[in-house]
């Protein structure tokens, strides 16, 4: 089973309020990512844990935190959202190894701020 | 930095045209290179990959050429049916960690 599941799949959040979103995989991947994906433009990387090792993109360090409690499970965390922030995020997860490189996506939360 | 580009947003197409969507890379070193495809309603999901050992990637009748002269990985297929209608995304992995540097996309739609 290669599936990565998201919950929500659709998230309306006030500006101001905190927002909190969860990632499964069940493919015992060492590695998973969060990616926010806005209209027209790439997907862009926010974030991803190695094991329990988490590194953020410089850019985004300060508008996103994360837990990965156990080997499944990933969350993404905003505090406080603002308007910027509506958009699509897609996490994945894959294993590092040699030759493994491939990332599998779940189907995405999309995020709506008003 | 290392980025992807494709200038294509969007490509319309009818069925069993052939299809060609560029893509260009900007690294430093040789990276392993990607096509994604996303479905309406799904992730995005391993459409094939090229390694600087094999060059040349097909799978479901796309295929797609790493030419390191160009920087480029085109995607290609001969004859396009409208079940290939979705983005594709190149994208090439760099770090360790398989971290992903995506291009912007190009959406196609195949008309009947």
């Amino acid at each position: 089973d290669t599936t990565v599941k998201q919950n929500p799949r659709y998230k309306l959040a006030r500006v101001g309020k905190p927002v909190n979103l969860i990632c499964s995989q069940t493919m015992n991947h060492d590695t998973m990512y969060w990616y926010q994906k806005k209209p027209n433009q790439a997907p862009k990387l926010l974030l991803f844990y190695y094991d329990k090792i988490l590194n953020r993109e410089a850019d985004t360090f300060e508008k996103f935190q994360s837990s990965r409690p156990n080997n499944s499970f990933c969350s993404l965390y905003i505090g406080s959202a603002g308007l910027e922030y509506s958009a699509m995020y897609l996490c994945a997860s894959s294993a590092t190894g040699f030759n493994q490189d491939t990332q599998y996506f779940g189907p995405g939360t999309r995020l709506l701020v008003l | 930095g290392d980025s992807v580009t494709q200038k294509q947003g969007q490509v319309t197409l009818s069925e069993d045209d052939f299809l060609f969507i560029n893509c260009t890379y900007s690294t430093t070193t040789y990276p392993t290179l990607f096509w994604y495809v996303q479905y309406p309603g799904q992730g995005p999901q391993l459409l094939l990959k090229v390694t600087t050992a094999n060059n040349k990637g097909i799978s479901r009748g796309f295929e797609a050429t790493y030419d390191k002269g160009t920087t480029s990985f085109h995607l290609q297929k001969a004859s396009v049916q409208e079940s290939d209608s979705a983005v594709y995304f190149c994208a090439l992995v760099m770090s360790n960690y398989n971290v992903l540097y995506f291009g912007s996309g190009t959406k196609l739609t195949v008309e009947p």
